[in-house]
C-alpha cells in the first residue's frame, strides 16, 4: 500500500462546476499537507497549505484536513479553463521530505 | 510566496557530456534544498537531499556519481548529470525548503534535459 493515495483521474468539468479532489494517507505522522498545481512542464506551485486537521480557504480554493479519517480534499469552486492542471497533494510529518501523491489530471472545458 | 529561480530550463546535450542544473532561492534563505526527477505523467521522484555546508543525502537506487549535488550557500545548489547517457533525459525540478510559516517546500520551473 502507497502511503499516499490520489485518484489519477483525468477529471474532466465544465466551466462554473465545483471541482472535488482527494488523498488519503496511511502515516499517522504526517502533519503537513500541501496541494500543489503543475502546468505541463513546470514546476508545481504551491496552492494550500495547512497544519494538521482543519479547513483553509483562499478565493476559489477551500483545502480540507480530516487526519482521523486520514483524508485531504481540495475544492474549487466556480472553475476556470486556466485551472486545467495537474494537481498534487503533498505531506509530510516530523522530516522535511514530502510525499506526494500521484496527481490528478482536471481538464475545465469553456 | 517564495520564489526558486532554476536554471537553465531546457538544455540539448550529446551522450558523454556533463550538465549543470542551478537552483536558487532568491527571496529566503534554504538550508535545505531538494532534487526530483520527473517522468512524463507521474509524480516527481526525491532524487536527493541536499544540505547547505555538507554532503547530500541520495534516496535508494539514485547514483551520487552520476548526480553530484553542491550546496555552497544558503541560497545555491546544483545538481551536475555526469557523463549524461540518452537515458537521462527527463524533466529534473528543484525545490527549496522555507523554515518561515511551517514545513514548506517552494520549486523551481524545472529543467528539462534531453541527451542525443
Amino acid at each position: 500500500q502507497k502511503e499516499v493515495e490520489q485518484d489519477p483521474g483525468p477529471l474532466s468539468v465544465p466551466e462554473g462546476a465545483i471541482v472535488s479532489l482527494n488523498c488519503t494517507y496511511s502515516n499517522s505522522a504526517f502533519q503537513y499537507f500541501m496541494w500543489y498545481r503543475q502546468y505541463s512542464r513546470k514546476g508545481p506551485e504551491l496552492l494550500m497549505y495547512t497544519y494538521s486537521s482543519g479547513n483553509k480557504e483562499d478565493g476559489r480554493f477551500t483545502a480540507q484536513v480530516d487526519k482521523s479519517s486520514k483524508y485531504i480534499s481540495l475544492f474549487i469552486r466556480d472553475s476556470q479553463p486556466s485551472d486545467s492542471a495537474t494537481y498534487l497533494c503533498a505531506m509530510s510529518g516530523a522530516t522535511n521530505k514530502l510525499i506526494f501523491g500521484t496527481g490528478t489530471l482536471l481538464a475545465v472545458q469553456p | 510566496g517564495a520564489v526558486v529561480s532554476q536554471h537553465p530550463s531546457w538544455v540539448i546535450c550529446k551522450s558523454g557530456t556533463s550538465v549543470k542544473i542551478e537552483c536558487r532561492s532568491l527571496d529566503f534563505q534554504a538550508t535545505t534544498m531538494f532534487w526530483y526527477r520527473q517522468f512524463p505523467k507521474q509524480s516527481l521522484m526525491l532524487m536527493a537531499t541536499s544540505n547547505e555546508g555538507s554532503k547530500a543525502t541520495y534516496e535508494q537506487g539514485v547514483e551520487k556519481d552520476k548526480f553530484l549535488i553542491n550546496h555552497a550557500s544558503l541560497t545555491l545548489s546544483t545538481l551536475t548529470v555526469t557523463s549524461a547517457h540518452p537515458e537521462d533525459s527527463s524533466f529534473y525540478i528543484c525545490s527549496a525548503h522555507s523554515l518561515a510559516g511551517g514545513n514548506i517546500q517552494y520549486f523551481g520551473a524545472g529543467t528539462r534535459l534531453s541527451v542525443l
